[in-house]
Order: structure tokens, then C-alpha cells, then sequence
């Protein structure tokens, strides 16, 4: 079945620590991308691709990093942690600019 | 700088009640206008996409309404069931990544 896997689904971690949080898609869509929730509030795009090798930062300033190797994969990173980070990410992805978003689950980061 | 607002903040009603969510935007350039459904600690999924020449659009119980030229648009919940409670989002277009707006969305709670 076509969809959109994040992992972990959660992660409680100490600060200054490297973290990975993973996105997969098995729909073969070109566009990828990475929004930032915090609870109760509006989602906030913090980076995007629209194919391999391609990526741009979003609206948000964010301290994180991506990649895109292959179509199916949009890790984000964090190279050092802080309390500040903690937040939902969530992952989408789309077969076309002006079409609709397909979301991964999320990831509920807590730095402490 | 392009807004979504949307109302009521927070709504209760009783089972098999009907009930209708308000989006108010100011984005430009207008592309589509999207409402997503998103459970709580879960990623948003997709309602209703409509473009400038759409004023209506249905999905399933889930009927979206655009006026463009007062733009406005109000997603209209039928015969209310538990499990429609979540979160309901209002995402404005402009016809790129970095011009998506998200609302903050309407909590809707469903009580039996």
C-alpha cells in the first residue's frame, strides 16, 4: 500500500545530542516536505525538495539539515540538540505542486 | 504577509448534529484552497483541494465551500459522528511550497 513512514514516532532525547528523524514515501513522488507543529499551532515549513539532490529551506528558520539521495528518502537532522527543538515534525510528500499533501504520522521530539 | 484565519478556535456538539467551520484568508497570488482532518499526535489528511473556479466540493460527509471573491471558504460536517473529532485545517495555495498558509485550525469534539 502506497503512504508515508516516519520513525521514531516519538523520541525523548538529552541535549547536544545528533539526531536523525527518518521519512520514507512509496509513492515515487518527486516533492518532499518537512513541517514543524507545535502543539495547538499552524504547521511551519522548514524544508522542501522537488527531487533528488534538491533541497530548500522553508519559511521557518530552522537549525536542522536534509538530504535527498533518492526519491523515497527525506531524512532531517539535527547535528546538536537543544530544549528549543522540541516539537512535532511531520513529513509530506506530493506528486505535484498543486496537489494535495499526503502526511507521514510525525515525529514528537522532546529535547531535554 | 498572507494570512489564514480561521473560527470557532474550539467547537462542541452532540452526535448526528450537523456543524460548519469558517476560513477567512488574505493570500496573494490564490491557487487552491485545501481543508485537512488531523487526529490528534497524527500528520493531516486530506479533505477537499479546490482551485479559483471551484465553489463546492464534497467528500463523503465533508462538504467545502469557496467564495473567491470574498474569500471565504467554510467546510460543513453532516450528521456529526465521534470519530470526526480532530483538528480541521485550513490551507490557502499560491502555487508553490513555500506559499502554502496554514490556519491554525478548529478543534472539533463530538460528544456522544
Amino acid at each position: 500500500e502506497a503512504d508515508i513512514y516516519q520513525t521514531p514516532r516519538y523520541l525523548v532525547i538529552g541535549t547536544g545530542k545528533k539526531i536523525t528523524l527518518e521519512c520514507s514515501q512509496t509513492m515515487g513522488h518527486d516533492k518532499m516536505y518537512w513541517y514543524q507543529q507545535d502543539p495547538g499551532m499552524e504547521l511551519h515549513l522548514i524544508h522542501y525538495s522537488y527531487g533528488v539532490n534538491s533541497t530548500e529551506k522553508g519559511d521557518l528558520s530552522s537549525e536542522s539539515t536534509v538530504s535527498r539521495i533518492r526519491t523515497e528518502h527525506f531524512p532531517l537532522t539535527l547535528e546538536s540538540a537543544r530544549p528549543s527543538h522540541t516539537s512535532q515534525y511531520l513529513c509530506a510528500s506530493s506528486e505535484w505542486r498543486e496537489g494535495g499533501y499526503t502526511f507521514g504520522s510525525g515525529t514528537r521530539l522532546t529535547v531535554v | 504577509k498572507n494570512q489564514v484565519e480561521q473560527s470557532p478556535q474550539s467547537l462542541i456538539i452532540l452526535e448526528g448534529k450537523n456543524c460548519t467551520l469558517q476560513c477567512n484568508y488574505t493570500v496573494s497570488p490564490f491557487s487552491n484552497l485545501r481543508w485537512y482532518k488531523q487526529d490528534t499526535g497524527r500528520g493531516p489528511v486530506s479533505l477537499t483541494i479546490m482551485t479559483f473556479s471551484e465553489n463546492t466540493k464534497s467528500n463523503g460527509r465533508y462538504t467545502a465551500t469557496l467564495d473567491a471573491d470574498t474569500k471565504q471558504s467554510s467546510l460543513h460536517i453532516t450528521a456529526s459522528q465521534l470519530s470526526d473529532s480532530a483538528s480541521y485545517i485550513c490551507v490557502v495555495g499560491s502555487g508553490s511550497a513555500r506559499q502554502l498558509t496554514f490556519g491554525s485550525g478548529t478543534q472539533l469534539t463530538v460528544l456522544p
